[in-house]
């Protein structure tokens, strides 16, 4: 059960260029996240997704869009990279508790992005 | 967002119990609290939630007074193995909420022989 798989888990952009990050998970959660976590400042919700076809933003979500084509794929795009955009990349997963709030959520290892 | 205040950091022996206390005063009604520690090159882990009183399981207590503004996560018997960071999650998890989701920074624990 390999749980929430993130790709990449580590890369190097250089100002202005494209790139997408992707998150998988296989527990068949309805909702999944993307939040990023700087030194010192936690980690921050860009966008969310509560199922197939649905995104929504999040507290940080310029700069950023997110597709979710599949339930369980997430994918998290920086259409021009810029230096602020460097940070770790964490994708979440939860099960929607079919109205039941208490559900934890699983998180992947990382993508650790570096913009120069 | 229901914003949470944690202490940056705290030191610990083995062996002592630590607890760890998270401020939100904003807490909504439908709001939860959930707590998860994160080690160093990977995701964070969920620990513990509850919504009132007290909540344990086989890591962690969970105490939350009656008014709800606090919370304090209480780990027995810390071990070398517990240094990390722990964060204190409050929000509703339904999905028409969870864009109020707030982690906040988190606090460093290190455990000391």
């Amino acid at each position: 059960n390999a749980g929430v798989t993130q790709t990449p888990k580590f890369r190097v952009l250089k100002t202005g260029q494209s790139m997408t990050l992707l998150c998988a998970q296989d527990m068949n959660h309805e909702y999944m996240y993307w939040y990023r976590q700087d030194p010192g400042m936690g980690l921050r919700l860009i966008h969310y997704s509560v199922g197939e076809g649905t995104t929504a933003k999040g507290e940080v979500p310029d700069g950023y869009n997110v597709s979710r084509l599949k339930k369980q794929n997430f994918l998290l795009g920086l259409e021009s990279a810029a230096p602020s955009q460097t940070s770790v990349y964490f994708c979440a997963s939860s099960y929607s508790g079919q109205g039941i709030s208490n559900q934890p959520q699983h998180f992947g290892d990382g993508t650790r992005l570096s913009i120069l | 967002l229901a914003k949470t205040t944690q202490p940056i950091s705290m030191d610990s022996y083995e062996g002592q119990e630590v607890n760890i206390t998270c401020s939100h005063n904003n807490i909504a009604t439908n709001d939860y609290i959930t707590w998860y520690q994160q080690f160093p090159s990977q995701g964070p882990r969920f620990i513990i939630q509850g919504y009132k009183t007290k909540v344990t399981n086989e890591v962690a207590s969970l105490f939350i007074p009656a008014d709800r503004k606090s919370s304090t996560l209480s780990l027995p018997r810390v071990s070398l193995s517990d240094t990390a960071v722990y964060y204190c999650l409050v929000g509703d998890l339904r999905g028409s909420t969870l864009g109020r989701l707030y982690f906040g920074r988190g606090t460093q624990l290190t455990v000391w022989p």
